[in-house]
C-alpha cells in the first residue's frame, strides 16, 4: 500500500497568513492526488483533484501543487472559515489511501 | 444539484450485519462510481471500496474484503454498503462519496452526510 504522510500534524496561523501543508507519498503517484477539507462534525469536502485542479465552487485562495511524491496545499490568505482538518489522498493505485490529516487553527 | 442522502444511524451487536444506503440525485447515476469511506471516532479517513454505477464492478480494501458487499439499484439511484460480522473496531461514521469515474476509482467529488454505525454489546 502507498503510505501518505502529511506535515505538520497541526498548525496555528493568523487571519491573512499564507499557509502551506505538505503531503508525501511513499512511492510515485504521478499527479493522482486530491485534497479534502473536513470541519468538525461535518462530512469532508473536496477541494482539489489531479494535484492542482480546483473543484467547482472552491475559493481561489486554495491551490495545490506537486508531482510524483511531494505535494503541497496552499491557502494564500487564511480566513476564519478555513479552520478544519485537511487530508490528502492518493488515487494512483489500490487501495486508495489518505494522509493522517493536518489540523488548522486560527492563532 | 448533486445530493447524496444516507440512511440513519444504526446500533448493532457484535457479529451482526449493517446495511447503509446512499440515495443519489442531481446527476446520471450510471455515469459515475461511488466510494465508501469510514472514519472511526477521533480518527482519520479510511477508504473501504468502490462500485461502478455503470456495471456494478467493485474494488474492496483488503481490510474489509470478505465482510463487505457494495451494490447499487440503478432504478432508484441508490448505492448500498453491507458490512457483516461487525466488531467494535467497525464503530465509525460511514460516508458514501461520488466518484467521477464509472470505470475505476479515482477521487471523490461529492460526499454524503455520513451514517454513524455503533457496534456495542
Amino acid at each position: 500500500d502507498i503510505q501518505m504522510t502529511q506535515s505538520p500534524s497541526s498548525l496555528s496561523a493568523s487571519v491573512g497568513d499564507r499557509v502551506t501543508i505538505s503531503c508525501r507519498a511513499s512511492q510515485g503517484i504521478s499527479s493522482s492526488l486530491a485534497w479534502f477539507q473536513q470541519k468538525p462534525g461535518k462530512a469532508p469536502k473536496s477541494l482539489i483533484y489531479a494535484a492542482s485542479s480546483l473543484q467547482s465552487g472552491v475559493p481561489s485562495r486554495f491551490s495545490g501543487s506537486g508531482y510524483g511524491t511531494d505535494f503541497t496545499l496552499t491557502i494564500s490568505s487564511l480566513q476564519p472559515e478555513d479552520v478544519a482538518t485537511y487530508y490528502c489522498q492518493q488515487y494512483n493505485s489500490y487501495p486508495l489511501t489518505f494522509g493522517q490529516g493536518t489540523r488548522l487553527e486560527i492563532k | 444539484q448533486v445530493q447524496l442522502v444516507q440512511s440513519g444511524a444504526e446500533v448493532k451487536r457484535p457479529g451482526a450485519s449493517v446495511k447503509v444506503s446512499c440515495k443519489a440525485s442531481g446527476y446520471t447515476f450510471t455515469s459515475y462510481g461511488m466510494n465508501w469511506v469510514r472514519q472511526a471516532p477521533g480518527q482519520g479517513l479510511e477508504w473501504m471500496g468502490w462500485i461502478s454505477g455503470y456495471n456494478g464492478d467493485t474494488n474492496y480494501a483488503q481490510k474489509v474484503q470478505g465482510r463487505v458487499t457494495m451494490t447499487t439499484d440503478t432504478s432508484t439511484s441508490t448505492a448500498y454498503m453491507e458490512l457483516r460480522s461487525l466488531r467494535s473496531g467497525d464503530t465509525a461514521v460511514y460516508y458514501c462519496a461520488r466518484d467521477p469515474s464509472a470505470l475505476e476509482s479515482s477521487c471523490p467529488d461529492y460526499w454524503g452526510q455520513g451514517t454513524l454505525v455503533t457496534v456495542s454489546s
